[in-house]
């Protein structure tokens, strides 16, 4: 199956500092990535939605200045989180979709665990 | 709007015991269904899932499910369970009329299988 790479895979940061996540699409061309946030033992929440070439677009309760999505490519979409606080502390996780439809499979990475000091 | 409730957080069983994973969900349009498990710190891996067609599907390691409409559940079940399918297992659920394909997903369910 298709191959989602998601970079760093942990990271540490004081607060107040701002983190980039990379998720890429090693093998296929992505129109569509999602980004989640998933609290220990918990499910994985959807943050926003983001396709190639435009703003993405996020779900509610989700602050856009705080997570800044940008899918600059159909193999790359990053979230910035910033003035990162301590409860922003969760294991973010991407995922890639073939196309825009529904029924298209999503492919999803291995997770970035952000922990704030 | 969707919302997928699966019935079971921990689910403990002996290693070549069957098991059932409960899921039901609520949506008031057509929904394609999923389940997906996932190992500790990793990300989501497909199971296996329902488009159309046949309500039995069969996944990848064994597993299959059976997409019941008027129950609006899709319950997911193994034969013969092994140590390694120790892990967290979510269902999901995506609205067919649309082109987001955002999914919503159920707390999971820990699947412990004892040797």
């Amino acid at each position: 199956g298709a191959v989602v790479s998601q970079h760093p895979s942990w990271v540490i940061c004081k607060s107040g500092t701002s983190v980039k996540i990379e998720c890429r699409s090693l093998d296929f061309q992505a129109t569509t990535m999602f980004w989640y946030r998933q609290f220990p033992k918990q499910s994985l929440m959807l943050m926003a939605t983001s396709n190639e070439g435009s703003k993405a677009t996020y779900e509610q309760g989700v602050e856009k200045d705080k997570f800044l999505i940008n899918h600059a490519s159909l193999t790359l979409s990053t979230l910035t989180v910033t003035s990162a606080h301590p409860e922003d502390s969760s294991f973010y996780i991407c995922s890639a979709s073939l196309g825009q439809a529904s029924y298209n499979e999503q492919f999803f990475g291995p997770g970035t665990r952000l922990t704030v000091l | 709007a969707q919302s997928v409730t699966q019935l079971d957080s921990q689910v403990p069983v002996f290693e070549e015991a069957p098991v059932e994973l409960r899921c039901n969900y609520s949506s008031s349009v057509s929904v394609y269904l999923f389940w997906y498990v996932q190992y500790p710190n990793q990300g989501l891996q497909l199971l296996l899932k329902y488009l159309s067609g046949s309500t039995l599907v069969k996944g990848i390691n064994g597993f299959e499910a059976e997409f019941n409409k008027s129950q609006t559940s899709f319950h997911l079940r193994k034969p013969s369970v092994h140590i390694s399918d120790t892990a967290e297992y979510f269902c999901a659920v995506r609205p067919r009329d649309t082109n987001a394909g955002k999914s919503t997903f159920g707390d999971g369910t820990t699947l412990t299988v004892k040797p």
